[in-house]
C-alpha cells in the first residue's frame, strides 16, 4: 500500500515557464513533508519542507502548497531553468519515519 | 566540509556472503537512516537512528541490521545477502527527525548474485 504517491513519472516543462510537480498521500498522520531532487549518481539533496499546520512555504523559486483536505501536495518550481531537469521525490513523515513517493522525472527544455 | 560518506560505493557479491556497508557523518547530527532505491518504487526506510544505541525498523527491515554505537557511524550490515537485496542504497543524516532537512551520501550500489 502505497502511502505517498507520484502518479506522474516525468513532466516535460519549456525554459521559463512554471514547472507543476504532484504528490498524493493517504496518512493523515503525518506532520511534515518534504521535498527532495536527485541527478543521476549522486544521493537525493533537500529543497523545500512543510509543516502539516501550514498550506504553503516559499524559497526562491519554489514554493509548496500543502492541501489537507485533499491530503495532496504540489511543488510549484518558477522560473524552471534547464538545471532544474532531475527526478523529484515528495516525502512525508511522521514519528521519525519518512515514506517517499516514486519520483517524478523532470525535464526542462531549453 | 558538510558530508556523509559511504563505504563500499560499489559491490559485487555472492548469495550468504555477509558484509558490512559503512555508513559517517560530521555534522554531529542526531538521526540516521539508511534507504533503497528501486526502480518504480522509490526510496524506501530500512531502518532510522534517533540517538547513539536508539535504533528502530523503517519500511523494510527484513534481511538488515544496524547498529549506532558512535554519533557519526551508522553501519547497514547484510548477515546473508539475497538477490533481492539488489539495489541503490543510501545513508542520510539530520540534526533530528521530522521536519529537518536530511543530507545523503553518495549511495552504494549493490548487487548479490
Amino acid at each position: 500500500d502505497q502511502q505517498v504517491k507520484q502518479n506522474s513519472p516525468s513532466l516535460s516543462v519549456q525554459e521559463g515557464r512554471i514547472s507543476i510537480l504532484n504528490c498524493d498521500y493517504t496518512n493523515s498522520m503525518f506532520d511534515y513533508f518534504l521535498w527532495y531532487k536527485k541527478y543521476p549518481a549522486e544521493g537525493p539533496t533537500f529543497l523545500i519542507s512543510i509543516s502539516s499546520i501550514k498550506d504553503k512555504n516559499e524559497d526562491g523559486r519554489f514554493t509548496v502548497f500543502l492541501n489537507k483536505s485533499a491530503k495532496h501536495l504540489s511543488l510549484h518550481i518558477v522560473p524552471s531553468q534547464p538545471g532544474d531537469s532531475a527526478v523529484y521525490f515528495c516525502a512525508a513523515s511522521f514519528d521519525y519515519k519518512y515514506i517517499f513517493g516514486t519520483g517524478t522525472r523532470l525535464k526542462v527544455l531549453a | 566540509e558538510a558530508q556523509v560518506t559511504q563505504n563500499p560505493r560499489y559491490l559485487i557479491t555472492v548469495t550468504g556472503k555477509k558484509l558490512t556497508v559503512t555508513c559517517s557523518q560530521n555534522m554531529n547530527h542526531e538521526y540516521m537512516s539508511w534507504y533503497r532505491q528501486d526502480p518504480g518504487l522509490g526510496l524506501r526506510q530500512i531502518y532510522y537512528s534517533m540517538n547513539v544505541e536508539v535504533t528502530d525498523k523503517g519500511d523494510v527491515p527484513e534481511g538488515y541490521k544496524v547498529s549506532r554505537k558512535e554519533k557519526r557511524n551508522f553501519p547497514l550490515i547484510l548477515e546473508s545477502p539475497s538477490p533481492n537485496q539488489t539495489s541503490l542504497y543510501f545513508c542520510a543524516s539530520s540534526l533530528f527527525g521530522g521536519s529537518y532537512e536530511q543530507y545523503f551520501g553518495p549511495g552504494t550500489r549493490l548487487t548479490v548474485t
